[in-house]
């Protein structure tokens, strides 16, 4: 079964930035477009951005380009996720999740990452 | 980009059938049949339930279904059980400028 497994909490203070990683596994790392999505606290899904690992290619939400950084390193098979200048209302959930096949769907979720954002 | 217009909640006693209602525009869910659905128990990962309108991924309940018409697409809960107490998000590829988004949600009681 695929996994998507990711790094652990974090708190920050306002201004400062995260990297979160998404290791996937069971799969070829390659194959496959890698997508960020993120849940404040009672709140909704909001789609941050993805990558496609073969050749680095990125798009980002709107709200969140020139702040935000989806990168990968192959040697690795990990896919990371940095957002800089942090405010409290960045407090969220970090998901990744995986793009099935081309078909713009998120077929595979990563459990999550909850980054605080306080002072 | 605006977030998909959904119902807050929707009820149902088990065995019956609920609709969640997912309305768009026609530059999203009106254009492309890249709707999804995803349902979401509390303090878990989203779970894909329904994908390209009204296709289930293996897995998945024959009990979900999913349509579309015009600019809004709908998720079909048939009869209901007391497991498929969750939240429910639908998420349209857009191709613009943000490529995707959800909507605001939908909470699903099982009466």
């Amino acid at each position: 079964q695929v996994q998507l497994v990711q790094s652990g909490a974090e708190v920050k203070k306002p201004g400062a930035s995260v990297r979160v990683s998404c290791k996937p596994s069971r799969y070829t790392f390659t194959n496959f477009y890698m997508h960020w999505v993120r849940q404040a606290p009672g709140q909704g899904l909001e789609w941050i951005g993805l990558i496609n690992p073969t050749d680095d290619s990125i798009d980002y939400a709107q709200k969140f380009r020139g702040r935000v950084s989806v990168t990968r390193d192959t040697s690795t098979s990990t896919v990371y996720m940095e957002l800089s200048s942090l405010t409290s209302d960045d407090t969220a959930v970090y998901y990744c999740a995986r793009e099935s096949s081309g078909l713009k769907n998120f077929d595979f979720w990563g459990q999550g990452t909850l980054v605080t954002v306080s002072s | 980009q605006s977030a998909l217009t959904q119902p807050a909640s929707v009820s149902g006693s088990p065995g019956q059938s609920i609709t969640i209602s997912c309305t768009g525009t026609s530059s999203d869910v009106g254009y492309y049949n890249y709707v999804s659905w995803y349902q979401q128990h509390p303090g878990k990962a989203p779970k894909l339930v329904i994908y390209d309108v009204s296709n289930r991924p293996s897995g998945v309940s024959y009990r979900f279904s999913g349509s579309k018409s015009g600019n809004t697409a709908s998720l079909t809960i048939s009869g209901l059980q007391a497991e498929d107490e969750a939240d429910y998000y639908c998420n349209s590829y857009t191709g613009s400028r943000t490529a995707y988004v959800f909507g605001n949600g939908t909470k699903v009681t099982v009466l």
